[in-house]
């Protein structure tokens, strides 16, 4: 069975540092996306991304993250700036097809803490 | 928040029991998708209940939705040791705007099968 991969599945990074989790999506899934759980909250949507740029961005998203297709295979989340805050499970996603009516594959979580 | 919400937080039941989830939710949806979710690892997508449906089967998986109410049901029948696990709601709202379909989850329901 397909499955999206994500590198590392746990980073521990110091606040203030930069952190670049990775991301390979199933090869013919064109719809990628990332979310992140904090620890006993909900599953929060970051971002969607098609075609090169991004769809859709949640509030979360500011302007310390950003998003990258950099090879056609992968899918990276850069963090700019870490906090404290931002210590979470992130999750990438990928779909064949676009909108609403599709389920999403989702990669096994790239645990960030931040100290 | 348009997020859904599902009952009971904590589901505790004997192998070859049915278990019912619940999942509710406050806005107009598209569509509402269960996942699940072992311990430490990624989200799987389990099924999809499109919002002019109002009951889908897949193997030992039952989904209900009541769009008057709000809500759904997901069933799994004769559970298994092997189906203890965290199951999350996640709804995708009508005319959001968003072509991608960016999905609002639940805070999910820990559910633990004893054999």
């Amino acid at each position: 069975e397909p499955e999206v991969t994500q590198t590392p599945s746990h980073q521990v990074t110091q606040m203030g540092q930069e952190v670049i989790l990775r991301c390979v999506p199933i090869s013919n899934h064109l719809y990628f996306y990332w979310y992140r759980q904090i620890l006993g909250q909900k599953v929060e949507f970051l971002v969607s991304f098609y075609n090169n740029e991004i769809s859709e961005k949640s509030e979360i998203f500011d302007d310390q993250f950003s998003v990258e297709r950099p090879d056609g295979s992968n899918f990276t989340l850069k963090i700019r700036s870490t906090k404290l805050e931002d210590s979470a499970m992130y999750f990438c996603a990928s779909s064949e097809y676009g909108g609403p009516n599709y389920g999403y594959t989702f990669g096994s979580g790239t645990r960030l803490t931040v100290v | 928040s348009q997020q859904g919400e599902e009952d009971p937080q904590a589901l505790s039941i004997q192998e070859g029991e049915n278990a019912t989830m619940n999942c509710s939710y406050k806005t107009s949806i598209n569509n509402l998708q269960w996942y699940r979710q072992n311990s430490g690892r990624g989200l799987v997508h389990l099924i999809l209940i499109r919002s002019n449906e109002r009951e889908k089967h897949s193997g030992r998986l039952r989904v209900t939705l009541d769009t008057s109410k709000k809500s759904s049901s997901l069933l799994i029948t004769a559970s298994r040791a092997a189906d203890t696990a965290s199951y999350f709601c996640a709804t995708v709202l009508r005319d959001r705007g968003s072509t991608l379909g960016r999905l609002y989850f639940g805070r999910g329901t820990q559910l633990t099968v004893w054999p």
